[in-house]
């Protein structure tokens, strides 16, 4: 079955370190990937997204992200983290359909320690 | 309005009562979508509205639950007999065209308890 895995269910970093969150997807065909945030007591809202071109994206607050193809994933990275960071981030994919209906990994709670 | 509104914002119900929960989109959205969200679960799709017309209903996790779109603007999610393993938090989004890359505009939930 079509499926989106993120393998970091929690995570826990001191401020300054460096992020990467995993995301794997399982479809042959075209993709389009996104990662959305939800901070504390806020929305869920649009961090990044890769439609075509430059398969490293860059997002707001420092995020980017790149999607291998051969290896079915779309990585989430940021160089240093703030205590700001603080949220919950979920990998999506469009999974070639021509519709925004997107199918959700499950999420990976992010803990930065002041 | 300014964002995508859903209500009510929590909802406690007993095991086999009715529920409704609203959304409503942002004004001009045509594509609206529901989305479940479990304890330690990420999102589920449910269902998705592009106009009055809902093209994929797949993620109706039965056929208690069912959805409807008014004047292309107004949704209401509606769970019959709720059962315990409905307890949830119910997201609704939006989004201005149906496109496979765009951006969705969330709702802040409706957390569902069913005792």
């Amino acid at each position: 079955a079509q499926s989106v895995s993120q393998h970091n269910h929690h995570v826990i970093l001191s401020e300054a370190a460096s992020l990467e969150l995993g995301c794997n997807y399982s479809y042959g065909g075209t993709v389009n990937l996104f990662w959305y945030v939800q901070y504390p007591g806020q929305h869920l809202q649009l961090l990044l997204k890769y439609f075509s071109g430059d398969p490293l994206v860059k997002g707001i607050k420092g995020f980017e992200a790149e999607f291998i193809k051969s290896k079915f994933s779309f990585n989430l990275r940021k160089p240093s983290v703030q205590w700001s960071d603080t949220a919950e981030y979920f990998c999506a994919v469009n999974l070639g359909t021509n519709t925004g209906k997107l199918i959700f990994g499950q999420g990976t709670t992010l803990q930065v320690k002041p | 309005g300014a964002g995508v509104s859903q209500s009510p914002s929590n909802k406690v119900t007993e095991k086999g009562k009715d529920v409704e929960l609203r959304c409503d989109p942002i004004s001009g959205h045509t594509a609206l979508y529901w989305y479940r969200q479990s304890l330690g679960q990420g999102l589920e799709f449910l269902i998705y509205f592009q106009g009055n017309s809902a093209p994929d209903k797949s993620g109706l996790p039965s056929d208690r639950f069912s959805a409807e779109r008014t004047g292309g603007s107004v949704s209401t999610l509606t769970i019959q007999r709720t059962q315990q393993e409905d307890s949830a938090v119910y997201l609704c989004a939006s989004s201005l065209y149906n496109l496979p890359n765009e951006k969705l505009f969330f709702g802040s939930g409706t957390q569902l308890s069913v005792l």
